[in-house]
């Protein structure tokens, strides 16, 4: 099983609509969740961090279950420039910080 | 914002050549760098984090001597990719830690742009 499991899509989406995916990761003791962006060809951006008692950030929801061990993404009134890859990623436990990054889900927006 | 770059930001070499990605941190200080390997439409694969001053530490399956990493000072750390062959073709992005490992939230891990690599 892969540590960090994403739907690869893509999530077709009208502009305006509302899509969410989630995340499932393996190892219990992961701190730290994110979701990051990334666009083709470039390189990941931090679009928010994941909290256990779930966060929201203008139009971007992000959920934790510890339990079921997944964290989630739903994106409100979805914008054309959204459109990219969005990937999962957990904080290791070690003391440098290492991420782990699933393998993304591409949504894509369209007019 | 901290801003990372990397240099050069595409290169096409042929087969049997050595190729040295530069990792710069700009207006920070990184201890701690990591170096990431993406193929196409898979996840980001961390290969090495590089801490200034002392060796690598590389993940399971990654070549050291394949992979040479140099974190000289605390705002440069490079990659050569020697002998590099086509199955070495990727996406190779680096990060830098700011200086201060875990007292801060990790959203102070910056990510340079990436380099590609072609090689023929």
């Amino acid at each position: 099983r892969k540590e960090v499991e994403q739907d690869p899509g893509p999530f077709n989406v009208p502009e305006g609509a509302t899509v969410a995916f989630n995340c499932t990761y393996s190892n219990s003791a992961s701190q730290s969740f994110f979701w990051y962006r990334q666009d083709c060809r470039k390189e990941p951006k931090l679009l928010m961090s994941v909290y256990s008692s779930g966060n929201e950030d203008g139009r971007f929801t992000a959920q934790l279950n510890r339990a079921s061990q997944y964290i989630s993404l739903l994106i409100r009134d979805s914008k054309l420039s959204d459109s990219a890859t969005y990937l999962c990623v957990l904080e290791g436990t070690d003391s440098w910080g290492k991420l782990q990054f699933g393998a993304g889900t591409q949504v894509v927006v369209t007019p | 914002g901290a801003v990372v770059s990397q240099h050069p930001s595409r290169v096409i070499c042929k087969s049997g050549t050595s190729v040295k990605i530069e990792c710069r941190s700009l207006d920070f200080q990184a201890t701690t760098m990591f170096w990431y390997r993406q193929f196409p439409k898979k996840s980001l694969m961390l290969m090495a984090t590089s801490n200034e001053g002392s060796k690598a530490t590389y993940e399971q399956g990654v070549e050291k001597d394949k992979f040479l990493i140099n974190h000289a000072s605390l705002t440069l750390s490079t990659l050569t990719v020697t002998s590099a062959h086509p199955e070495d073709s990727s996406f190779y992005i680096c990060s830098a830690r700011d200086f201060t490992p875990r007292r801060v939230s990790t959203d102070t891990q910056y990510f340079g742009p990436g380099t590609r690599l072609t090689v023929l």
